[in-house]
């Protein structure tokens, strides 16, 4: 099974600010890999995937990097609306996610 | 416009049974392969189970595994999950999700279904 380790737990950022978020897995995943945002009450939206891509409707301060084992989401800028938890997910073998990171308001 | 809406979220108690659906609208449901995602209160989002396209191969997370069966009916745009034996650390937000398709991530999730699991 693969494990995806995210860290930090929680990120304390104010509006404007760059949020950096680091997923790392246990064995390589190649591209294979995901960001989601979910707000309280809300089902999970895809962000990212295949490490880089943005989905369909997603804001350019939002952007994803890495290869292999270590992987990045970035939040350019934080708009009020950012402030959420974040997944990241692989799919190279099985299906499995982080434990999240919570971007909360400074 | 794509919706996946589940159902069949309840109060049951320990050693009982559900039947979670998740009707699908909006796409060639036939064509992508399925899966149910699950939150308990509070905690992260875990992968529980998924079905091919066809329904000719299915997949589990080890805590389910022999407890849970997923099935869809593709003449109806709907997938099941099957929940026997369940126990309290089950509750949860059961979501429904449609792959992208190949090996990428969930694009569309349901709204959720709640399972609660106590005596």
């Amino acid at each position: 099974e693969i494990v995806l380790t995210q860290s930090p737990a929680t990120l304390s950022l104010s509006p404007g600010e760059r949020a950096t978020l680091s997923c790392r897995a246990s064995q390589s995943v190649s591209s294979y890999l995901a960001w989601y945002q979910q707000k309280p009450g809300q089902a999970p939206r895809l962000l990212i995937y295949d490490a880089s891509n943005r989905a369909t409707g997603i804001p350019a301060r939002f952007s994803g990097s890495g290869s292999g084992t270590d992987f990045t989401l970035t939040i350019s800028s934080l708009e009020p609306e950012d402030f959420a938890v974040y997944y990241c997910q692989q799919r190279v073998n099985g299906w499995t996610f982080g434990q999240g990171t919570k971007v909360e308001i400074k | 416009e794509v919706q996946l809406l589940e159902s069949g979220g309840d109060l049951v108690q320990p050693g009982g049974s559900l039947r979670l659906s998740c009707a699908a609208s909006g796409f060639t449901f036939s064509s992508y392969t399925i899966s149910w995602v699950r939150q308990a209160p509070g905690k992260g989002l875990e992968w529980v189970s998924a079905i091919s396209s066809s329904g000719g191969s299915t997949y589990y997370v080890a805590s389910v595994k022999g407890r849970f069966t997923i099935s869809r009916d593709n003449s109806k745009n709907t997938l099941y999950l099957q929940m026997n034996s369940l126990r309290a650390e089950d509750t949860a937000v059961y979501y429904c999700a449609k792959e992208q398709g190949g090996m990428r991530p969930f694009d569309y999730w349901g709204q959720g279904t709640l399972v609660t699991v106590s005596a």
